[in-house]
């Protein structure tokens, strides 16, 4: 059974970096499809953060692309995103997600993790 | 605002059909079967339910069903059951700069 995990902290301060980590397990991120994040502030729909392969091909949602970076350590079966200057708009509950770009049948965000809540305050 | 558009909204008794819309434009749903439909019930993850315009994954019940015409993508959900209240949300893959877009979100409400 494929499994996603998120970590890191819950509370950000207002220009300060978000990084989080998205843990696998059940299936090797070397295997293939893309991986990545969704998040969903309070109360409102689900936005695309951006996808990564495990050769390390990324896609960002070009809304936020000048300020975020995803990552992945096959090593670790991980993957990891960072949002620098972050704001009390980028509050939001973040989920990690495999399959999280449409390339290919069956292109569907298939696994997601249960989902972290990151506050952006001081 | 999303790029893709659903009714905030929708209703019914149980037993009955519903469905829900997701219009997009030439460069999405128009364009590309690379559709999907996730449902979310309050404090959850997103789950996908149906994914290429029509498929659904395994273990998800028959009674949820997909279809585009032009622009306009829609889920249909029959046999109405009170466990299918939730919010249902739509997703494609468009040809413009976004990539991956996303409907606002359609409320279900089983009277």
């Amino acid at each position: 059974q494929v499994q996603l995990q998120e970590s890191g902290p819950g509370l950000v301060k207002p220009s300060e970096t978000l990084s989080l980590t998205c843990d696998v397990s059940g299936y090797s991120i070397r295997d293939g499809y893309y991986w990545g994040w969704i998040r969903q502030p309070p109360g409102k729909g689900l936005e695309w953060i951006g996808s990564i392969y495990h050769s390390g091909s990324t896609y960002y949602n070009p809304s936020l692309k000048s300020r975020v970076t995803l990552s992945v350590d096959t090593s670790k079966n991980q993957f990891s995103m960072k949002l620098t200057s972050v704001t009390a708009a980028d509050t939001a509950v973040y989920y990690c997600a495999r399959r999280t770009f449409y390339y290919g049948s069956g292109s569907a965000p298939d696994y997601w993790g249960q989902g972290t809540l990151v506050t952006v305050s001081s | 605002q999303s790029a893709l558009t659903q009714p905030a909204f929708v209703s019914g008794s149980p037993g009955q059909s519903i469905t829900i819309s997701c219009t997009g434009t030439s460069s999405d749903i128009g364009a590309y079967n690379y559709v999907s439909w996730f449902q979310q019930h309050p404090g959850k993850a997103p789950k996908l339910i149906i994914s290429d315009v029509t498929n659904r994954p395994s273990g998800i019940s028959n009674r949820f069903s997909g279809s585009k015409s032009g622009n306009t993508a829609s889920l249909t959900i029959s046999g109405l059951q009170a466990e299918d209240e939730g919010d249902y949300y739509c997703s494609s893959y468009t040809s413009s700069i976004s990539l991956v877009v996303f409907g606002g979100g359609t409320k279900l409400t089983v009277l």
